[in-house]
């Protein structure tokens, strides 16, 4: 059974910092990741998508890695902004079908 | 990518009674998902929702306590039947779209339940 895990749970950092959200997962054997951002009241919002042949994706200032070897994925964040302040949810989706399995989360909070 | 809306987006229940969350996607789509995230959890998928099937449930759901409905390839709604407190959680709907060969999932907004 594939279970997924996210540290920190919680983070707390300064305006203009780079940052890094850690996730790992038990069963190697996925298809891709996704990371996701939720914010209150607006579901889910998917960030960046790593296919299982990858090894890195990026959009703007996030940048996203994969070793499915380690079962790891790292979401670093350039220059933190205060609306960059939510929870950061990576998924995996793991054998046939769409199914993905949820980590807990990052909950972030860029402060001025 | 698909739009998705959710409805109702929160409300307040008394326990022993029903409610029905529907989910409208702008395009049409063969494959639903109903998730479950309960206070302080992660998502937890409930079921999976085919058009012209039956759902499929995940170990721990049942269709009595999950009706769910699937009449075209745009709409679900998903029941939550008799409900008690333990089932104050936020109920979210997705689906799957093929971009550049991989399935990216795109989310309703979520319907937020308290049951008293």
């Amino acid at each position: 059974k594939q279970e997924v895990t996210q540290i920190p749970a919680a983070l707390s950092v300064p305006e203009g910092e780079n940052l890094v959200l850690n996730c790992s997962f038990t069963d190697s054997a996925i298809y891709n990741l996704q990371w996701f951002r939720q914010d209150p009241g607006k579901g889910l919002t998917s960030l960046l998508l790593i296919q299982s042949s990858q090894r890195e994706q990026t959009s703007g200032r996030l940048n996203a890695s994969l070793d499915k070897s380690s079962g790891r994925s790292t979401l670093y964040i350039a220059a933190s902004q205060p609306g960059d302040s939510a929870t950061y949810l990576c998924a995996v989706r793991t054998g046939g079908g769409n199914k993905l399995t949820f980590g807990t989360g990052t909950q972030l909070k860029v402060e001025l | 990518s698909a739009v998705i809306s959710q409805k109702p987006s929160r409300d307040i229940c008394q326990r022993g009674t029903s409610l029905t969350i529907q989910c409208q996607v702008d395009s049409q789509v063969t494959m639903m998902f109903w998730y479950r995230q309960q206070p302080g959890q992660s998502l937890t998928l409930i079921a999976t929702a085919n058009q012209g099937s039956e759902a499929t449930y995940e170990s721990g759901f049942v269709i009595d306590k999950f009706p769910i409905s699937r009449p075209n390839l745009t709409f679900s709604t998903l029941t939550v039947s008799n409900m008690s407190p333990e089932d104050s959680s936020i109920y979210l709907c997705s689906t799957g779209l093929v971009n550049a060969g991989a399935n990216v999932l795109t989310f309703g907004a979520g319907s937020r339940l308290t049951v008293l």
